[in-house]
This record gives structure tokens, C-alpha cells and sequence, in this order.
């Protein structure tokens, strides 16, 4: 069955250090998102992304957040300058057409982020 | 902004018995309504969709929609300690699904 993969598993960054983080999305969908969940609170929306360019952002998705798609498979999340308020689990998402209005987003395992 | 709440929980219930588990939606708009599950240190998954008022049934789930109350619920009959899980409701939006806190839901055997 197809799923979504994300690298790593696990990161621990320091405070004010970059961090990429890695999707390959399955591989017929055409809509990927992020979505970010802090220990014991709720899964939040970060962007959503579609034909190359963010369709929708929310307001935690500012300056310090970027995404990517540099080849044909991968979906990245960037922070510039990490907070320990960024510290999460990271879960991208993708979907066929307008899956957002079916509810059908197929999660990848996550990424947890740990800023010291 | 659409906002979905769901204040109930955590809920706790003996093996076999039926689970409630409600949601509230602020958007009167809102056309669609998704339940999704998310186990413990995982990733959501969807379970149950519902478009339109009434009930629609999956097996053991039970989706129940009131477009004039803004409410949406999942039963779960016959509960498992395998549906020990989070529920989470969830509308969609512009380009994305916005989901509610999440209930707990604790199945003892």
C-alpha cells in the first residue's frame, strides 16, 4: 500500500540552527501539506502546497518556515532559525485532487523536532 | 476561520459498550464533516466522512450530522481496547483540513 515517508524519525537541533525536514508524498498526489502537533495539544495546519506553489498558509507558517519540492518525489519543510517553541512532531500529508474537500489526507509517521 | 470543538472527554469505557463522541462546528457553511483516529505517538488516520444530516454507518462507527445544530458525533459500537485511540473531527477549508483538540478514548477491557 502506498504511504508517505518522512526523514528523520527524530531531531535534535540547538536553538537558532536550521532544519530541513524530509516528505516523499505518494507518488499520483498532487496536494501535500504540513501540519505540526505540539506534546498534548491539537494537529495544526501549517500550508498546503499545489503545483509547485503554497495554496494556503496559516499564521504559524511566517518568515522563518519555507517549503520545497526540488525534485519529483520529495516535499520539504525548512525552518530557518529554530525556537524552543518549534519543538513538535511534524507530519506531512498529501492528497489527490482537492482531497482537502474529501477528507482523504494520507499521513506520513511524523517527524519529531526537539529544540534545546 | 472555521473552528471545530471538541470539549468532551477524556472518555473512559467498559469493553463492549458504546462510545460517544461529539463535535461542534462554527461555519454554518460547512458541507462535510471527517472523523480521523490517531493512536497514541502516530499519525491520523481517516475513518469516517459524512456530507449530509442523518447517520451514516462503517461497520461498528456511526457518523451523525445536525447541519441546524452546527453538531457532529461518532458512535463506536461494540468498543474494542483497539479503539483506545484520539478522535478527531475535522471540517475542510480553504486548501486544508482544520481539526478539532481531539477526544481521548480509553476502551478497558
Amino acid at each position: 500500500e502506498p504511504e508517505v515517508t518522512q526523514t528523520p524519525s527524530h531531531q535534535v537541533t540547538q536553538m537558532g540552527q536550521e532544519v530541513i525536514l524530509r516528505c516523499v508524498p505518494i507518488s499520483n498526489h498532487l496536494y501535500f501539506y504540513w501540519y505540526r502537533q505540539i506534546l498534548g495539544q491539537k494537529v495544526e495546519f501549517l500550508v498546503s502546497f499545489y503545483n509547485n506553489e503554497i495554496s494556503e498558509k496559516s499564521e504559524i507558517f511566517d518568515d522563518q518556515f519555507s517549503v520545497e519540492r526540488p525534485d519529483g518525489s520529495n516535499f520539504t519543510l525548512k525552518i530557518r532559525s529554530t525556537k524552543l517553541e518549534d519543538s513538535a512532531m511534524y507530519f506531512c500529508a498529501s492528497s489527490g485532487l482537492a482531497g482537502y474537500n474529501t477528507g482523504e489526507l494520507f499521513f506520513g509517521e511524523g517527524s519529531r523536532l526537539t529544540v534545546l | 476561520q472555521k473552528e471545530v470543538e471538541q470539549n468532551s472527554g477524556p472518555l473512559s469505557v467498559p469493553e463492549g459498550a458504546i462510545a460517544s463522541l461529539n463535535c461542534t462546528y462554527s461555519d454554518r457553511v460547512s458541507q462535510s464533516f471527517f472523523w480521523y483516529r490517531q493512536y497514541s505517538g502516530k499519525s491520523p488516520e481517516l475513518i469516517m466522512s459524512i456530507y449530509s444530516n442523518g447517520d451514516k454507518e462503517d461497520g461498528r462507527f456511526t457518523a451523525q450530522l445536525n447541519k441546524a445544530s452546527q453538531y457532529v458525533s461518532l458512535l463506536i459500537r461494540d468498543s474494542q481496547p483497539s479503539d483506545s485511540a484520539t478522535y478527531l473531527c475535522a471540517v475542510p477549508g480553504n486548501y486544508k483540513l482544520t481539526f478539532g483538540k481531539g477526544t481521548l478514548l480509553t476502551v478497558n477491557p
